[in-house]
C-alpha cells in the first residue's frame, strides 16, 4: 500500500506555543487529506477534510482558528495547533486518500500518528 | 463524530481461543474497514470489505457484513499474546473515513 508519513512523531511544547505537524504522502497525489485526533483509549475523531489548494471543512465542534489546516500541495498537508494548551494533548493522526487511478485509487491511507503533548 | 459502536469494549480471551468483535453503523456505506492499532501507536490496516460484498477471509482474519443489519463482525482465529491491541472499524461514507468506539483485546498467554 501507499505511505503517508508524519512529522514530527513526538513533540512537547509549552502551554501557548503554536505546534505544526506535517503529513505527507511519499509515493502517490494526495488531493484529500484528513486529520484525526484520538484521546487515550479512546477512537479517532475526524476534525477535518482538506482539499488540495482550498479551505478545509471542519467537523462541527472544532475550531478552525486553533486548528490551522493547510494543504498546499498534492502530498503535503499540515495541522498547526495554535496557543496550545495541555486539554489540546493527543495523538494526532493524518490520512491522505490517493485520487490517482491505478491500484489504490481512492484508497484512504494513515499516517504513524503524531503524539502532542502539552506542558 | 462517529460511525458506529463496537462491541464488546474489551474483550480478554486465552491464547488460542478466537475473538468475535462486532461493528455497527448508522448510514449506509462504499466499504467498511478494519484496523488495528497497538497501544501509542499508528493504525495497521487489516481488511476492507466492500458494501456488495458479504464475507472475506485473510489469514486468521474472517470479516463479515450485513447491510441489511448494518453490522459487521470481525472473527479471529487462533489468537496469539500479539493480537493484544485495540481493533476499530472505519465505514466509508461519500469522502470520509468514520471510526467505531473499538474493542481493546487482550490475549493471555
Amino acid at each position: 500500500g501507499a505511505v503517508v508519513s508524519q512529522h514530527p512523531s513526538r513533540v512537547i511544547c509549552k502551554s501557548g506555543t503554536s505546534v505544526k505537524i506535517e503529513c505527507r504522502s511519499l509515493d502517490f497525489q494526495a488531493t484529500t487529506m484528513f486529520w484525526y485526533r484520538q484521546f487515550p483509549k479512546k477512537s479517532l475523531m475526524l476534525m477535518a477534510t482538506s482539499n488540495e489548494g482550498s479551505k478545509a471543512t471542519y467537523e462541527q465542534g472544532v475550531e478552525k482558528d486553533k486548528f490551522l489546516i493547510n494543504h498546499a500541495s498534492l502530498t503535503l498537508s499540515t495541522l498547526t495547533v495554535t496557543s496550545a494548551h495541555p486539554e489540546d494533548s493527543s495523538f494526532y493522526i493524518c490520512s491522505a486518500r490517493d485520487r490517482v487511478p491505478g491500484q489504490n485509487y481512492n484508497e484512504q491511507f494513515f499516517g504513524p500518528g503524531t503524539r502532542l503533548t502539552v506542558l | 463524530s462517529q460511525q458506529g459502536e463496537e462491541d464488546p469494549q474489551a474483550l480478554s480471551i486465552q491464547e488460542g481461543e478466537n475473538a468475535t468483535m462486532n461493528c455497527s453503523y448508522k448510514t449506509s456505506i462504499n466499504n467498511l474497514q478494519w484496523y488495528r492499532q497497538n497501544s501509542g501507536r499508528g493504525l495497521v490496516h487489516l481488511i476492507l470489505i466492500r458494501s456488495n460484498e458479504r464475507e472475506k477471509h485473510s489469514g486468521r482474519l474472517r470479516v463479515t457484513l450485513d447491510t441489511s443489519k448494518k453490522s459487521s463482525s470481525l472473527l479471529i482465529t487462533a489468537s496469539r499474546a500479539a493480537d493484544t491491541a485495540s481493533y476499530f472499524c472505519a465505514t466509508a461514507v461519500n469522502n470520509d473515513m468514520r471510526f467505531g468506539a473499538g474493542t481493546r483485546l487482550t490475549v493471555k498467554p
